[in-house]
């Protein structure tokens, strides 16, 4: 069975003060793998897809990293805009496969 | 270009009645899932419609069926509705024939069972 953790549940920041959150998963092949962002209220806002270990996206103060086992979403200098929950997501090897979600880390960045 | 539009935001229910939700996916999105998010949780995956058949499912009760019409917009039914049913109800639109098979998903629909 698929899986999905994420850590920390949470996580509160300065302004300025880098940090990474965390996805560990397991799946039985992986066709991709997914971060989302979700504001209070919303649904998850796409963010990036990776496909294989050792590749990275980046967007704005975001980066994403991708292993075998687990993905890392680097956040660089935050500013308050960034506090949301930011969820990961795991789609299977068949084609159109449903997505497995993490519980999410809820980020919250101080000024 | 309109996203995924979802009806109505908020719900209030009591136990045994039944919902009704509905979603228009985005323009150009042939593929419907419906996720189930309770408070501090990620997404639980509900079923998928395409071609306006249930393609897959998770684990859910019967409880739960779905229907697709054919301009690709689709609803989400509940029967006797109970307190743990209280929870976003997330719809999710995707292209089956695209490269990136990301899901745009609505803002949600807020079911209260009282």
């Amino acid at each position: 069975e698929d899986q999905v953790t994420q850590s920390p549940e949470a996580l509160r920041l300065q302004e300025g003060e880098s940090s990474s959150l965390n996805c560990s998963y397991t799946v039985s092949g992986l066709r991709g793998l997914f971060w989302y962002r979700q504001d209070p209220g919303k649904g998850p806002e796409f963010l990036f897809t990776l496909y294989s270990a050792g590749e990275e996206k980046e967007k704005e103060r975001l980066k994403a990293t991708l292993t075998k086992k687990e993905s890392f979403l680097h956040i660089t200098a935050p500013k308050p805009e960034d506090s949301a929950t930011y969820l990961c997501a795991v789609q299977g090897p068949l084609y159109g496969q449903n997505f497995v979600f993490g519980p999410g880390t809820r980020l919250s960045v101080l000024p | 270009d309109a996203g995924v539009t979802q009806s109505p935001t908020h719900l209030i229910k009591t136990r045994g009645q039944q919902v009704t939700l509905r979603c228009s996916p985005k323009s150009g999105h042939d593929t419907v899932s419906w996720y189930q998010q309770a408070l501090g949780q990620g997404p639980q995956f509900i079923f998928q419609y395409y071609e306006e058949e249930e393609r897959q499912r998770g684990n859910f009760p019967d409880r739960f069926s779905g229907h697709q019409f054919p301009n690709y917009s689709s609803e989400l039914n509940v029967n006797a509705l109970w307190l743990g049913d209280s929870a976003l109800y997330l719809c999710a639109s995707s292209l089956a024939s695209g490269g990136s098979e990301k899901l745009f998903f609505g803002s949600g629909t807020q079911l209260s069972v009282l």
